[in-house]
């Protein structure tokens, strides 16, 4: 069965420093997301990707995130200027489509420790 | 933000018996209800979805009941089995504009053999 791959499984950072979380989404899917999950708390939505454009991000999602597919197959979250509060599981998904009996697909997550 | 929530946080029960998971939603503009399960160290997986139209969905050992009137949701499981141990989330979106998940915060089932 296709799966979303996320690399690397676990980074580690010093605060300040850029970090780029790597996510390959199954291959006719044409919508991106990426969540995350602080240690303890919800799985919380970031943003989502459609058309190489973001269709809708959340409050979280401020100026130090980005997103891109560079190519056809990667889908990328980059942080620029890491916190420690930005210490969380990352979850990148995708879908085919959108709505009803088009659930989206997670991959395994990135763990990203700030230091 | 408390919009979709699972009050309780575990389960325990025995191999075979019936686990019932319980999720409530406050938003009433939610149409789109689905479970994930997740292992330690894996992603949430794709277990059972429910659309508003309907009240019940079924597949296999795993059945989604939805009151829309009560804003709840149920996962049944039967019979369960110890590979059923796991974080179970459920996850409520709108279907008109946006398609974002709103997850609630897991119930930890724990089938004993």
């Amino acid at each position: 069965e296709p799966e979303v791959t996320q690399t690397p499984s676990h980074q580690v950072t010093q605060m300040g420093q850029e970090v780029i979380l790597r996510c390959v989404p199954i291959s006719n899917h044409l919508y991106f997301y990426w969540y995350r999950q602080i240690l303890g708390q919800k799985v919380e939505f970031l943003v989502s990707f459609y058309n190489n454009e973001i269709s809708e991000k959340s409050e979280i999602f401020d100026d130090q995130f980005s997103v891109e597919r560079p190519d056809g197959s990667n889908f990328t979250l980059k942080i620029r200027s890491t916190k420690l509060e930005d210490s969380a599981m990352y979850f990148c998904a995708s879908s085919r489509l959108q709505g009803f009996g088009q659930p989206q697909h997670f991959g395994d997550g990135t763990r990203l420790s700030i230091l | 933000d408390q919009q979709v929530k699972q009050n309780s946080p575990s389960l325990s029960v025995q191999e075979g018996r019936i686990s019932i998971l319980n999720c409530d939603y406050t938003n009433s503009m939610f149409d789109y209800f689905l479970w994930y399960k997740k292992y330690p160290a894996e992603g949430p997986t794709f277990l059972i979805s429910i659309s508003s139209i309907k009240d019940k969905n079924e597949d296999g050992r795993f059945t989604v009941f939805l009151n829309k009137s009560a804003k709840h949701l149920s996962l049944h499981i039967v019979p369960s089995q110890p590979g059923d141990s796991a974080v179970y989330f459920c996850a409520a979106s709108t279907t008109s504009g946006t398609y974002k998940y709103i997850f609630g915060t897991g119930t930890r089932l724990k089938v004993l053999a």
